[in-house]
């Protein structure tokens, strides 16, 4: 089954301390995979696109790395207005968005 | 520019009740689509439309209808809301459906 599998489900932070988030997937085909970042009560805002293995995206303190199986999010020195909920969703050969369940960062002053 | 509008941004209902939820996007966007996003899952596409007068079903279509008259507008129809219908919904649109989406604020729905 075509999965997407976001970790951690939640991630705490003090302001600065760098850490990464993952996304990894099982679908086949893969066209290409996008990170959205979500506040509370607002949709999600795009953030990237990646389209193949090796590629990288970088804006301001976030930058997104793509291998064969999984994507990571790299965030560097976060600040409190990070804080969101981060969002990852994969478009495969059908045509169809497959989105994952989100990560819950919080950064704290 | 506006973007996609939503509305209501808050709704109860009667299980039973329908209503329609409304979305309009000012970008000229042929994409646009109805996302639903309920606590600890991915958000799941419910129906799309590729452009004015063409509509098809996501992976969760049931109990929900569309149209799409207008590039603007794709309205969702809730036929006889039931409580499983309880969910947050999303409106998007882009301008082909493989580029990114932007995303409507939201309607939190309630069916009691």
């Amino acid at each position: 089954e075509d999965q997407v599998t976001q970790s951690p489900e939640a991630l705490r932070l003090q302001e600065g301390e760098s850490s990464s988030l993952n996304c990894s997937y099982t679908v086949s085909g893969l066209r290409g995979l996008f990170w959205y970042r979500q506040d509370p009560g607002k949709g999600p805002e795009f953030l990237f696109t990646l389209y193949s293995a090796g590629e990288e995206k970088e804006k301001e303190r976030l930058k997104a790395t793509l291998t064969k199986k999984e994507s990571f999010l790299h965030i560097t020195a976060p600040k409190p207005e990070d804080s969101a909920t981060y969002l990852c969703a994969v478009w495969w050969s059908n045509y169809q968005l497959i989105w994952g369940a989100g990560t819950k960062l919080i950064i704290k002053p | 520019n506006a973007g996609v509008t939503q509305t209501p941004k808050f709704q109860v209902l009667k299980t039973g009740q329908s209503m329609t939820l409304q979305c309009a996007q000012d970008m000229n966007h042929e994409y646009m689509s109805w996302y639903r996003q309920d606590p600890g899952m991915g958000l799941r596409l419910i129906h799309y439309s590729v452009g004015a007068g063409i509509t098809d079903q996501g992976e969760v279509p049931n109990g929900y209808n569309v149209s799409r008259s207008t590039t603007e507008d794709f309205p969702l129809r809730l036929l006889s809301a039931a409580p499983s219908q309880t969910s947050v919904y999303f409106c998007a649109s882009s301008l082909d459906r493989a580029e990114k989406l932007f995303f409507g604020s939201g309607t939190q729905l309630s069916v009691l």
